[in-house]
């Protein structure tokens, strides 16, 4: 059954420096979208994509945030200069109709972001 | 703004009971809600789908239900086992936004031997 990837599962980086977090969606699904998980809290949104233009972003994705498709494959969410606020886990979603009511996301398993 | 709500924050039964998650949601303008289970420090697995039109879902031993009007929806499972063990997210697609999901907080599942 074909799933969403996310590489790496755990990233240790120190404040201040840059990362990247990379996401295979599901190959025929059109829509990604990133979110994040803070230990203990919920998760949320932070940006979907369609069309190679973010097509909505919340308050948290400011513009230490990027998100790029550079092939037909991958979909990845930088971090330009990290805080230690930004320790999370970060799931990538993707999902496959335009159809209002029935926009299933799968997710990836998460990435594991540590900011020492 | 909507508000994801899960009650309870967890719940602990012993193996081979039905049991009752709930989620409520503060505007009814939805799309659709969607249940996830999560393992610890793992990713989300979607587990239903219910479009705003629909009163119910069924996958094998769960069965969702949506109740628009009054802002709820419940995943039943029966005849619980130890694997089941996991937290249940509830996430709704609001209409006011594109495609986002807003999330509840989770009920951490515990089904004892």
């Amino acid at each position: 059954e074909p799933e969403v990837t996310q590489t790496p599962s755990h990233q240790v980086t120190q404040m201040g420096q840059e990362v990247i977090l990379r996401c295979v969606p599901i190959s025929n699904h059109l829509y990604f979208y990133w979110y994040r998980q803070i230990l203990g809290q919920k998760v949320e949104f932070l940006v979907s994509f369609y069309n190679n233009e973010i097509s909505e972003k919340s308050e948290i994705f400011d513009d230490q945030f990027s998100v790029e498709r550079p092939d037909g494959s991958n979909f990845t969410l930088k971090i330009r200069s990290t805080k230690l606020e930004d320790s999370a886990m970060y799931f990538c979603a993707s999902s496959q109709t335009r159809r209002s009511s029935y926009n299933e996301q799968f997710f990836g398993p998460g990435t594991r972001l540590t900011v020492l | 703004k909507q508000e994801v709500t899960q009650i309870p924050a967890a719940l602990s039964v012993p193996e081979g009971e039905n049991l009752v998650l709930n989620c409520s949601f503060t505007d009814s303008a939805i799309y659709n809600l969607q249940w996830f289970r999560q393992d610890p420090g793992k990713g989300l697995t979607s587990l239903l789908l219910i479009q705003s039109s629909q009163r119910e879902q069924t996958s094998g031993r769960l069965n969702a239900s949506l109740d628009k009007s009054s802002g709820r929806s419940t995943l039943y499972i029966a005849a619980s086992q130890p694997g089941d063990s996991a937290t249940y997210l509830c996430a709704v697609r609001a209409m006011d936004s594109n495609y986002q999901l807003i999330w509840g907080a989770g009920t951490k599942l515990i089904i004892k031997p």
